[in-house]
């Protein structure tokens, strides 16, 4: 079965340290993302890639950078974690050729001290 | 500024009843419509999605309606049933230029009360 898995599934992180959140999926899908989720604004854009090696900002790339080894693996990588970046994040693939389903992995919840 | 809004934070609604979940979008190129559900400690699942070139399309209880010219699409779910009980999330994309990007609400968390 099809599947995108994150790892950690939770972490705890100080203010400053660096954060490395992964993502693998076996869809053969060529479109990756990361999310962010915080109450009361939904789901929020950070990065995406639509092949390997190539990633592109989404709405709210400030503080992260993302990484696309191959198609199968896409990371975010937090540099300097700040108390703002407490939150759940989502890892998702999807098919070419535009927007369409995608699929999520089980979330990534991070809390910065 | 938000490029997808949903205007009610939240609703209740008794077991049986009909809902209507609300999204507006200021994109004009957006082609890609579509209505995510989200349970508690889990991850969104697609629950029904529609492109630019219908109105209207219907998936069991669940009916997504696209009005275009008002930039604005619902989710309408009769019969509802507790477990129902979840966060909606709407998001939109442009399909056509052929952008990745979906673009989410903030979300409408929806209780069917017994």
């Amino acid at each position: 079965e099809a599947a995108v898995t994150q790892s950690p599934r939770s972490k705890v992180a100080v203010t400053g340290g660096k954060v490395t959140l992964s993502c693998h999926q076996t869809n053969n899908h060529d479109y990756m993302y990361w999310y962010r989720q915080d109450t009361g604004h939904g789901l929020r854009l950070i990065h995406y890639s639509y092949v390997a090696d190539s990633t592109e900002k989404g709405d709210i790339p400030d503080g992260y950078k993302a990484s696309r080894p191959s198609q199968e693996n896409f990371s975010l990588i937090l540099e300097l974690a700040s108390l703002s970046q407490t939150a759940v994040y989502f890892c998702a693939s999807s098919d070419p050729g535009g927007p369409g389903q995608l699929y999520f992995g089980e979330g990534s919840k991070l809390t910065v001290l | 500024g938000q490029q997808v809004k949903q205007s009610s934070p939240s609703l209740t609604v008794q077991e049986g009843g009909i809902l209507i979940l609300n999204c507006d979008y200021e994109n004009d190129m957006f082609d890609y419509f579509a209505w995510y559900k989200k349970y508690p400690d889990n991850s969104p699942t697609l629950l029904i999605s529609v492109r630019s070139n219908v109105d209207k399309r219907e998936d069991g209880r669940f009916t997504v309606f696209l009005n275009k010219s008002g930039k604005h699409f619902s989710l309408h779910i009769t019969a509802s049933q507790p477990e129902d009980t979840a966060v909606y999330l709407c998001a939109a994309g442009e399909a056509q230029g052929g952008s990745a990007k979906l673009i989410f609400g903030e979300g409408t968390k929806l209780t069917v009360s017994s």
